[in-house]
């Protein structure tokens, strides 16, 4: 087992670009989540799949941003058109529905910078 | 709507001073607790965890204790290290109503 893993690190892009981020969970781990993170802030809800079915999105993940879990393993968060203020770190985290409680385990996440 | 309260930082300590850090939470029901820590340059990681009403959750030298009452899930640890200087979020489990949300973090650090 080794862990979340998330690609690529880090990614600098110029805006009105696209960017994919790639998320792999942990492979016994039904349950994947999209989080944001800015400087000084907690993680923010964006998304949250189990297995292939994308169960919520948040109010944050406007129409230009995308998440598919196509096969229920790993998965990728799409950012279209991309704008300064989106900038941040992007977290992807997995737990497993046969816990008695849903703790998460993170990736070491993926940095974006909008020039 | 359901959220946590974190008290705000940077906290600086001197080595072997007590910490607390305080979260209370606002849910539906009452969902188990978490609190993550964030080191320097790592991603989030569980630190301990409390399942029901005076659960007490520990690890690494840090407890907290759920207290319905209060609605708290307060931080402690009697003696800090320079190591444990980090960010320190408190979560609802996100399996108990989809609470998905985190408190804004607690930016620690322990000074020699």
């Amino acid at each position: 087992d080794t862990g979340v893993s998330q690609n690529p690190r880090h990614k600098i892009t110029k805006r009105g670009q696209n960017v994919t981020f790639r998320c792999d969970p942990i492979s016994e781990h039904n349950r994947l989540y999209w989080y944001r993170q800015t400087l000084g802030q907690g993680p923010e809800f964006l998304t949250y799949f189990q297995n292939e079915a994308q169960l919520e999105k948040s109010r944050l993940l406007s129409d230009r941003f995308s998440a598919e879990r196509p096969k229920g393993s790993f998965s990728t968060l799409e950012i279209q058109r991309t704008e300064q203020g989106d900038s941040a770190m992007y977290l992807c985290a997995s737990s497993s529905h046969r816990g008695r409680t849903g703790e998460l385990f993170f990736g070491e996440g993926s940095r974006l910078t909008v020039l | 709507g359901d959220s946590v309260t974190q008290m705000e930082g940077p906290v600086t300590l001197s080595e072997e001073a007590f910490l607390t850090i305080n979260c209370t939470y606002t849910a539906t029901g009452y969902p188990s607790l978490f609190w993550y820590v964030q080191y320097p340059g790592e991603g989030l990681q569980l630190l301990l965890k409390a399942t029901k009403a005076d659960d007490k959750g520990s690890n690494k030298g840090f407890e907290a204790t759920y207290r319905k009452e209060t609605t708290s899930f307060h931080l402690e640890k009697g003696s800090v290290q320079v190591s444990d200087s980090a960010v320190y979020f408190c979560a609802p489990d996100p399996n108990t109503g989809n609470q998905f949300y985190f408190g804004t973090g607690t930016s620690l650090t322990v000074i020699p």
